[in-house]
């Protein structure tokens, strides 16, 4: 799986939009961009993840780029309870790899502030 | 909305004793993980198991470590000779298709070893 890059931290205010951003410059044609979050020492959470349009759902929005080397996560309305580690992960999707672990980096700590 | 659960939620043992931990993953999921997380490192991968096999594991996960799904519900890692270096989180998750890469974590099991 490609690498990727995350800023480790980041402040946020509280109630604007947090834009998290990832590296992902040797992802190849079938790698998905996961996202994933982790809430002081409680199990990952799973986020959202796309392939190279843009994707929404109910907790962010996913900007992937043209050429996919690079990737924004946004909490349109950061609280405080999105203080976490985010992390960006990319994997290869497809029949065959049942057993094809995540592969968690360092991630991004995201600080939202009052 | 269903959830993986894990118990204990912190255990503490000796040195050299054995340590089993019990997941309960969601009950229409087919492929389990096990991952770790030492205090302030990454998020790691032990082992995945699917029709009640492992189908990777990590160079982690070595003859002291073993999974079984015993009675089609639980889904356990143990243990058998435990060193200091085993305290950890032990996050337990579990998905319902191959062709994913969303899985749902427990809220972990945290292991201290004396």
């Amino acid at each position: 799986d490609a690498k990727t890059t995350q800023p480790p931290s980041m402040d946020c205010a509280e109630g604007r939009a947090a834009n998290l951003p990832c590296n992902h410059s040797t992802i190849s044609g079938n790698e998905y961009v996961y996202w994933y979050r982790q809430i002081h020492s409680q199990g990952p959470q799973y986020i959202i993840h796309g392939l190279k349009n843009n994707e929404t759902n109910e907790m962010a929005s996913l900007i992937i780029t043209e050429d996919r080397k690079s990737s924004t996560l946004i909490l349109p309305h950061a609280t405080l309870r999105d203080t976490a580690v985010y992390y960006c992960i990319v994997r290869v999707e497809g029949v065959g790899n049942a057993g094809n672990m995540l592969t968690f980096g360092g991630g991004t700590r995201l600080m939202v502030k009052p | 909305e269903p959830e993986v659960t894990q118990t204990p939620s912190h255990q503490v043992t000796q040195m050299g004793q054995e340590v089993i931990l019990r997941c309960v993953p969601i009950s229409n999921h087919l492929y389990f993980y096990w991952y770790r997380q030492i205090l302030g490192q990454k998020v790691e991968f032990l082992v995945s198991f699917y029709n009640n096999e492992i189908s990777e594991k990590s160079e982690i996960f070595d003859d002291q470590f073993s999974v079984e799904r015993p009675d089609g519900s639980n889904f356990t890692l143990k243990i058998r000779s435990t060193k200091l270096e085993d305290s950890a989180m032990y996050f337990c998750a579990s998905k319902r298709t191959a062709n994913t890469g969303e899985l749902f974590f427990g809220e972990g099991s945290r292991l201290t070893v004396l």
